[in-house]
């Protein structure tokens, strides 16, 4: 079955430090992989994607991630954490439902603070 | 555009109270998705539909209905409310079934 696991239930990371979350997927095929950010009392915004091609995949507000699939991970990763980038992170694997329609399978979240 | 939206913001429901989760999308996408997503335990899929009258079961359908009327709206039913249905709702949609899902700012559900 497919699954996403985020280690990681709460970061606490330092304004201007770099910042990697961990994300591992379990999917037999090679998944459509997803990050997205949800600030408090919002809905989820889209930070990046990846389908194929460069397993290094760059999104908004300088966010990257990198697809391993030895490791089956999809770390999400940034520089230089902001503190507007206190927020809640999930990882998705998109999922074939029957028919061919795809599905996203979440992650539990990683919480992230930022300290001044 | 406004994107995927969503009403109510918040409700209160009594236990056996029946209620609807409107959600619309303005994008033209005919795929629409509800979720629930309780704390620490991600989204899970409730229904999802992949066209104007074809809906289907997710991965947590009881005590849920679903209809798809026309391609801008999927409206979900609760029809008996349970405290287990306190949770928050988002409603999603994308143009394809591999594609990039878009988020309503959700709905948050409590059943006392």
């Amino acid at each position: 079955a497919q699954s996403v696991t985020q280690p990681d239930i709460h970061i606490t990371v330092s304004e201007g430090a770099s910042l990697e979350l961990r994300c591992n997927y379990s999917y037999g095929a090679t998944p459509y992989l997803f990050w997205y950010v949800q600030s408090p009392g919002q809905g989820l915004q889209l930070l990046l994607k990846y389908f194929s091609g460069d397993t290094l995949v760059q999104g908004i507000k300088g966010f990257e991630a990198e697809f391993k699939r030895s490791q089956s991970s999809f770390n999400l990763r940034k520089p230089s954490v902001h503190w507007s980038d206190a927020a809640e992170y999930f990882c998705a694997v998109g999922a074939n439902l029957i028919g061919g329609y795809n599905k996203l399978i979440f992650g539990a979240g990683t919480r992230l603070a930022v300290h001044p | 555009n406004a994107g995927v939206t969503q009403t109510p913001k918040f409700r209160i429901l009594k236990i056996g109270q029946s209620m609807t989760l409107q959600c619309a999308q303005d994008m033209n996408h005919n795929y629409m998705y509800w979720y629930r997503q309780d704390p620490g335990m991600g989204l899970k899929l409730i229904y999802y539909s992949v066209g104007a009258g074809i809906t289907d079961k997710g991965e947590v359908p009881n005590g849920y209905n679903v209809s798809r009327s026309t391609t801008e709206d999927f409206p979900l039913r609760l029809e008996l409310a349970a405290p287990s249905q306190t949770s928050v709702y988002f409603c999603a949609s994308s143009q394809g079934g591999g594609e990039t899902q878009y988020f309503g700012p959700g709905t948050r559900l409590l059943v006392l």
